[in-house]
């Protein structure tokens, strides 16, 4: 079945530092792929998406790009700020009957 | 509505009582998804409904779990006897379609569920 696979956290940086979250996948077909951002005491809130091969999803400063070759949809930002301390969830839309897959999530906490 | 809306946002219990979380989607999302987060924990997928199909319950936990979905839209968790491992955050999710399509899921803010 479809997975995502996320690097385990937490993250930790300080601010202005450059941002990589690893996301990779599998599955069947052509899915979209997606990252939601929780910051604390929230829900999840969509930050991002791609839906075909090689499209870019932007969103707040945050990037990714869909990597069909390697299965991947790595989240990057190039100076990143307290404000963006949340947990990060990769999901996958594969299109079928299923609903969407989500990884474990990402923690990522900024210092000034 | 505009978004997704939970209530409560908070639940204190008594161990062995039993509670119900109210979810009430976006206004035409005929998909609707209950998913639970333990403290620092992924998400959980507890049940989907979809339109007036029958549930896909395969994500409850135990028997003590149930949900209904009044109408096509208002849903209900209900959890009977609770225990302290129930405590958790439950969010609720609504979409057009199950699998998300291109839009993906709305998320509510969640009931914070604390079992003492």
């Amino acid at each position: 079945g479809d997975s995502v696979t996320q690097m385990e956290g937490p993250v930790t940086l300080s601010e202005e530092a450059f941002l990589t979250i690893n996301c990779t996948y599998t599955a069947t077909g052509y899915p979209s792929l997606f990252w939601y951002v929780q910051y604390p005491g929230e829900g999840l809130q969509l930050l991002l998406k791609a839906t075909k091969a090689d499209d870019k999803g932007s969103n707040k400063g945050f990037e990714a790009t869909y990597r069909k070759e390697t299965t991947s949809f790595h989240l990057e930002k190039g100076s990143v700020q307290v404000s963006d301390s949340a947990v990060y969830f990769c999901a996958l839309s594969g299109g079928g009957a299923d609903g969407l897959t989500f990884g474990k999530g990402t923690h990522l906490i900024i210092q000034p | 509505g505009a978004g997704v809306s939970q209530s409560p946002s908070n639940k204190v219990t008594e161990k062995g009582k039993d509670v119900e979380l109210r979810c009430d989607p976006i206004s035409g999302h005929t998909a609707l998804y209950w998913y639970r987060q333990s403290l620092g924990q992924g998400l959980e997928f507890l049940i989907y409904f979809q339109g007036n199909s029958a549930p896909d319950k395969s994500g409850l936990p135990s028997d003590r779990f149930s949900a209904e979905r009044t109408g096509g839209s208002v849903s209900t968790l209900t959890i009977q006897r609770t225990q302290q491992e129930d405590s958790a955050v439950y969010l609720c999710a609504s979409s057009f379609m199950r699998a998300g399509g291109t839009y993906g899921y709305t998320f509510g803010s969640g009931t914070r569920l604390t079992v003492v």
